[in-house]
């Protein structure tokens, strides 16, 4: 059961352009939404993340964009740059305290920016 | 600086010789989790640890064991290994709970290939 879902697989954009990638998740009970970035030979890395009593957070040229009610997540990234051609994940963790801190991934994304 | 390492990065060997993946963090955090990733599959925990001696199973234990003696050390032993268990192996560790910081940090990943 793919209890968080992203797309799309692999995206080529151009340098300066918007990249987008979306995911959607099942399970109400999640409630810390992460992006990780990760480069080829290197292990995932936080890049931004945002709890569901916000609607949207920015870092930089990193944005991303929750919907509450329709249990969707996207990550913008705006003037794309070569450099951040690597692969994304959306992840999800569940809301409990000394719990399992297991972060649910999604599939990911492959992005590729174009000079 | 703040890591966690894994080793060995590369590995190949046979069906059912016993190995171990080791796994250390110098950050003093109580959570450490395993998980591997499979194109198409994103990243699926196999074990977690809540602390010294506080071991559990994810989504995909089959076949794996870890022990957790240490705070710092979370091995992941695969004592007969079998081709399906070909993958990229990542350890991860952080801090329990909803803090604002505890993100889960991830070693440089350990790629196992099961002949």
């Amino acid at each position: 059961q793919q209890q968080v879902k992203q797309s799309p697989q692999s995206l080529i954009v151009q340098k300066g352009g918007i990249s987008i990638i979306n995911c959607a998740y099942e399970n109400t009970a999640f409630d810390y939404f992460p992006w990780y970035q990760q480069f080829p030979g290197k292990g995932p890395a936080l890049l931004i993340a945002i709890r569901p009593d916000v609607s949207e957070k920015k870092e930089g040229r990193f944005t991303i964009s929750f919907n509450k009610s329709a249990k969707q997540f996207s990550l913008h990234i705006m003037d794309s740059q070569p450099g951040d051609s690597a692969t994304y994940f959306c992840a999800a963790k569940g809301g409990s305290n000394f719990g399992n801190e297991k972060l649910t991934f999604g599939t990911g994304t492959r992005l590729t920016i174009i000079p | 600086e703040a890591q966690v390492t894994q080793n060995p990065r590369y590995l190949i060997t046979v069906t059912g010789k016993k190995l171990t993946v080791t796994c250390s963090q110098n950050m003093n955090h109580e959570y450490m989790s395993w998980y591997r990733q499979d194109p198409g599959l994103g990243l699926r925990q196999i074990y977690y640890s809540m602390n010294v001696e506080v071991t559990d199973k994810g989504d995909v234990p089959e076949g794996y064991k870890v022990s957790r003696k240490e705070k710092r050390n979370f091995p992941l032993i695969l004592e007969s290994p079998s081709p399906n268990q070909t993958s990229l192996y990542f350890c991860a560790s952080s801090r329990p709970g909803l803090a604002a910081n505890n993100e889960q940090f991830f070693g440089p990943g350990t790629r196992l290939t099961v002949l």
